[in-house]
């Protein structure tokens, strides 16, 4: 079974611009839930979506945005960049029931500059 | 979720059992133990997880004290491709959602 695939792998953009990432989850998986990972925050929570609805938020200001669709496949966006936004973007998916695991796909790193 | 704490590092002689500890002293009773590691450049590797009983997988053994207050992940017999930071996450289980809370991890590092 194919794992979770995040694209694109690397990105540079320029402060101001806006940026899109995507997800797509292991099949069968209807939970995708996103991470952001710096140096000095380590892994932090961004957003969870379920059924194309986003469940559960983090503390990340407006800027930061999210959508699910009916194929389960998830997209963040991020607007107005700034240099802070430099950071790995992880997406995970799970089942949502019981204590199904997630699992990570390996990222998407975004260099703001 | 209940905080976790783990030794920031440590190290294991390669072929060697690689035991990593775990404090969860504040956990309730429906949230299970997770463990994760992530090798540099990659995205997190789900380990085990359990909730009161040990669980044995083909990775790891995770071990969970009779009060839950604490656990231990055991890697059995080491190698280099095992180096990377493993991560004790506590969670509640059912439809509450993924919010995991990320702590710093231990960075195991295994020495030939």
């Amino acid at each position: 079974k194919a794992g979770v695939t995040q694209t694109p792998r690397y990105l540079i953009k320029t402060r101001g611009q806006q940026v899109t990432l995507s997800c797509s989850p292991i099949s069968g998986h209807r939970s995708v839930s996103w991470y952001q990972q710096t140096p000095g925050q380590g892994l932090q929570f961004l957003f969870e979506y379920f059924s194309e609805t986003q469940r559960n938020k983090g503390n990340f200001p407006g800027r930061f945005s999210g959508r699910q669709f009916s194929n389960s496949r998830s997209e963040m966006n991020v607007s107005t960049l700034e240099l802070g936004d430099s950071a790995l973007y992880l997406c995970a998916s799970s089942l949502w029931q019981g204590d199904s695991p997630l699992h990570f796909g390996n990222g998407t790193r975004l260099t703001v500059t | 979720d209940a905080k976790t704490t783990q030794p920031p590092s440590m190290d294991c002689a390669e072929g060697r059992a690689a035991n990593l500890p775990c404090n969860h002293s504040t956990i309730s009773g429906n949230e299970y133990v997770y463990w994760y590691r992530q090798i540099h450049s990659q995205g997190p590797q789900y380990i085990i997880h359990g909730l009161k009983n040990n669980e044995t997988n083909e990775m790891a053994s995770l071990i969970i004290t009779e009060d839950r207050k604490s656990s231990t992940l055991i890697l059995p017999h080491a190698t280099l491709r095992d180096t990377a930071v493993y991560y004790c996450i506590v969670r509640v289980s059912g439809n509450a959602g993924n919010m995991l809370t990320f702590g710093g991890g231990t960075r195991l590092m295994v020495k030939p």
